[in-house]
């Protein structure tokens, strides 16, 4: 299995806040890097694919980098609604394998 | 636009066999470029990928979970199903079913949810 470590766990931040997330996969998956966001009892919504690629509808603060085993995200002005867990996942592998989520607090 | 609805029991006996069915709405379950998920979330935990069906019938499954893990899918009813055989405990979780969208060589990724559904296993 490939595994997707990510850091921090958790980060206590305040709105206008740049924020990057860090994934580190413990192989290449080139640039097979898919990040999500899950709020409290909701489903995880589709953020960025393929490293640095943004689903449709996702605001333009959001963006995403690296390739190899090396991968970010950042937003770089939170807002009130970006409170949430987020989660990277990689596709290089058919056994699909997320990170263990961040989760961003209000500080 | 393509919705996913969960349904089934929200509570299974161990030693048993859990069973969802996911419904797709708005689309075609048929398309060439998809494959449909089935992904879980103990609580408070991370999430864990229980396996693939393409329309094809052509399935992939966690290894952790091959043995238990049967997926299959209706086309005629825009409909695909999970089994999980002999569950215990360690299986209460929140089970999501989720469309992949595949384009080879460019990306590879969950586009679209369910909402979630809760199933506890129980003693």
């Amino acid at each position: 299995d490939i595994q997707m470590t990510q850091s921090p766990s958790s980060l206590s931040t305040s709105v206008g806040d740049r924020v990057t997330i860090t994934c580190r996969a413990s192989q290449s998956i080139i640039t097979y890097l898919n990040w999500y966001q899950q709020k409290p009892g909701k489903a995880p919504k589709l953020l960025i694919f393929t490293t640095s690629n943004l689903q449709s509808g996702v605001p333009s603060r959001f963006s995403g980098s690296g390739s190899g085993t090396d991968f970010t995200l950042t937003i770089s002005s939170l807002q009130p609604e970006d409170f949430a867990t987020y989660y990277c996942q990689q596709s290089y592998s058919t056994l699909y394998t997320f990170g263990q989520g961040t989760k961003l607090e209000i500080k | 636009q393509v919705q996913l609805q969960e349904s089934g029991p929200g509570l299974v006996k161990s030693s048993q066999t859990l069973s969802l069915t996911c419904t797709v709405s708005g689309g075609s379950i048929s398309s060439g470029t998809h494959y449909w998920s089935w992904i879980r979330q103990p609580a408070g935990k991370g999430l864990e990928w229980v396996g693939r069906i393409y329309s094809t019938g052509s399935t992939n499954q966690n290894p952790s979970l091959k043995s238990r893990v049967t997926i299959s899918v209706d086309t005629s009813k825009n409909q695909f199903s999970l089994k999980l055989s002999s569950v215990t405990a360690a299986d209460t979780a929140v089970y999501y079913c989720a469309r992949g969208v595949v384009v080879p060589g460019a990306h590879d990724a969950f586009d679209v949810w369910g909402q979630g559904t809760m199933v506890t296993v129980s003693s």
